[in-house]
C-alpha cells in the first residue's frame, strides 16, 4: 500500500520557470511533510518542511503548500535553475512510527539550459 | 567532515555470499536507519534503532540483520545475497527518535551477480 503518492514522475522545466510537483498521503495520523532533494550517486538531504498548522511555507525560491482537507501537498521552485536538476522526494511521518519517513516515489526534475 | 559515512559506496558480490555494509554518524544522534532504494528509486525504512535498541523491523527477510554496537554506528549484515537484493542501501540518522529531520549517507549500491 503506497501511503504517498508522487507526480508527476518526470517532468521538464526551462530555466527560469516554475517547477510543481504534487504528492497526496492517506494517513491522517501523519503530521510531517518534508521534501528531499536527491542528486546522482548522493543520498537524500531535506530540502524544505512544513507541518499541517500551515497552509504554505516559504524558503528561498522553495515553496510548500499545504491542504490538509484534501490531504495534499505540493513543491513550487520559482525561478528554476540547472542546478535545481535533480530527483525531488516527498515524504511524509508522525509521531507514532519513530519517526520513519514514508516516501513518494520521487520526480526527476529537468530544468533545461 | 562525512555526517553519515557508509562504506563500501559500491559493492559487487556473487549470489549466496554474505556481505555487510558499514555506517557511522558523527552528528552526536540516538537514531540511526537504513532504507532500501530500489532501481525505480523508491525509498523504502527497513530498520530503525534509537540508542542501540532495534525500534523500528519492517517486513524484510530474516537473511538481513542489522548490528548496532554502538549508538554512532550501524550495520547492515545479509546473508545468502539474491539478485532481488541488487539496490541502494542508504543510512540515515536523525538527533532522537522523536526528532524530524533525518540525515542521509551517500549509499552503498549492491550488486548481485
Amino acid at each position: 500500500q503506497q501511503q504517498v503518492k508522487q507526480s508527476p514522475q518526470s517532468l521538464i522545466v526551462q530555466k527560469g520557470g516554475i517547477s510543481i510537483i504534487n504528492c497526496a498521503y492517506e494517513n491522517t495520523a501523519f503530521d510531517y511533510f518534508p521534501w528531499y532533494q536527491q542528486f546522482p550517486g548522493k543520498g537524500p538531504a531535506l530540502l524544505i518542511a512544513i507541518r499541517p498548522d500551515v497552509s504554505e511555507k516559504k524558503e528561498g525560491r522553495f515553496t510548500i503548500s499545504f491542504n490538509k482537507s484534501a490531504k495534499q501537498f505540493s513543491l513550487h521552485i520559482m525561478d528554476s535553475q540547472p542546478g535545481d536538476s535533480a530527483t525531488y522526494f516527498c515524504a511524509a511521518s508522525f509521531s507514532g512510527s519513530a519517526r520513519q519517513l514514508t516516501f513518494g516515489s520521487g520526480t526527476q526534475l529537468t530544468v533545461l539550459p | 567532515d562525512t555526517a553519515v559515512s557508509q562504506t563500501p559506496k559500491y559493492l559487487v558480490t556473487q549470489m549466496g555470499n554474505d556481505k555487510s555494509i558499514k555506517c557511522e554518524q558523527n552528528l552526536g544522534h540516538d537514531t540511526m536507519y537504513w532504507y532500501k532504494q530500489d532501481s525505480k528509486k523508491f525509498l523504502k525504512i527497513m530498520f530503525s534503532y534509537n540508542n542501540k535498541e532495534l525500534i523500528i523491523n519492517e517486513t524484510v527477510p530474516n537473511r538481513f540483520s542489522p548490528k548496532s554496537p554502538d549508538k554512532a554506528h550501524l550495520n547492515l549484515h545479509i546473508n545468502s545475497l539474491e539478485l532481488g537484493d541488487s539496490a541502494v542501501y542508504f543510512c540515515a540518522s536523525s538527533r532522537t527518535r522523536g526528532n524530524t529531520e533525518a540525515f542521509f549517507g551517500q549509499g552503498t549500491r549492491l550488486t548481485v551477480v
